[in-house]
């Protein structure tokens, strides 16, 4: 079956940027999402892109996908302690039974 | 206000219980899910339903048995609790399957 993977820990200081990676082997993949969860928290969403664009910019946060590499990113500039949460990345295509295929998540710590 | 809400959110059973998790959400979306988040915050897709019918079921035991009484709620009933089945369980929504998904705050269940 598909699958997403992300590198599970992050480590920043407080005010660098973050870039969270994202590697899918979907081919044909429809959306992209990025979810937030805090500690205690549900999941919420923070961006998506489509799969016919390149990059999407929101605020602090950027994403960048590479179709070719099936690669997509999250750069989140700035970064503050609040940022530090778990990251999810999911993929979604019609063909994968009507469901999103999640990453395990990448744990990023901001550090002062 | 919230969108997506379940209850309880922390729920302390023994072994062998049955017990029920509600989930409602505002949102006026067509799609409901449960999810699994395990310890190592490794998220499952349990079920899925659109418009009240059952779209995704997957390799779940038959212990788990979700009702949709109506498109805004989707309860998930548990028999013969196991210790295995302490996790997190969160309910989400979604216009359609290929839309955000939106997530309650979860349910923490924890067998005794």
């Amino acid at each position: 079956g598909e699958d997403v993977e992300q590198s599970l820990f992050l480590s920043v200081r407080e005010g660098d940027s973050s870039v969270i990676n994202c590697t899918y082997t979907d081919s044909s993949s429809t959306y992209l999402y990025w979810y937030k969860q805090e500690p205690g928290a549900g999941l919420q969403l923070l961006t998506y892109i489509f799969s016919n664009m390149d990059m999407k910019q929101d605020q602090r946060l950027t994403v960048l996908l590479n179709k070719k590499d099936k690669h997509l990113s999250l750069r989140i500039a700035d970064t503050q302690t609040g940022d530090s949460a778990i990251y999810f990345c999911a993929d979604y295509n019609a063909g994968n039974n009507r469901k999103l295929i999640w990453g395990l998540g990448t744990s990023l710590a901001v550090n002062p | 206000d919230t969108a997506v809400s379940q209850t309880p959110k922390y729920l302390v059973t023994q072994m062998g219980n049955d017990k029920s998790i509600k989930c409602e959400q505002n949102l006026g979306h067509d799609t409901m899910y449960w999810y699994k988040q395990d310890s190592k915050k490794f998220l499952k897709i349990m079920f899925s339903y659109n418009n009240k019918e059952l779209i995704i079921n997957e390799t779940v035991p038959n212990r788990f048995s979700p009702k949709s009484p109506d498109k805004a709620h989707l309860n998930l009933h548990i028999n013969s609790l196991e210790l295995g089945d302490s996790a997190v369980y969160f309910c989400a929504s979604s216009q359609d399957a290929d839309q955000p998904q939106h997530f309650g705050d979860g349910t923490r269940l924890s067998i005794l």
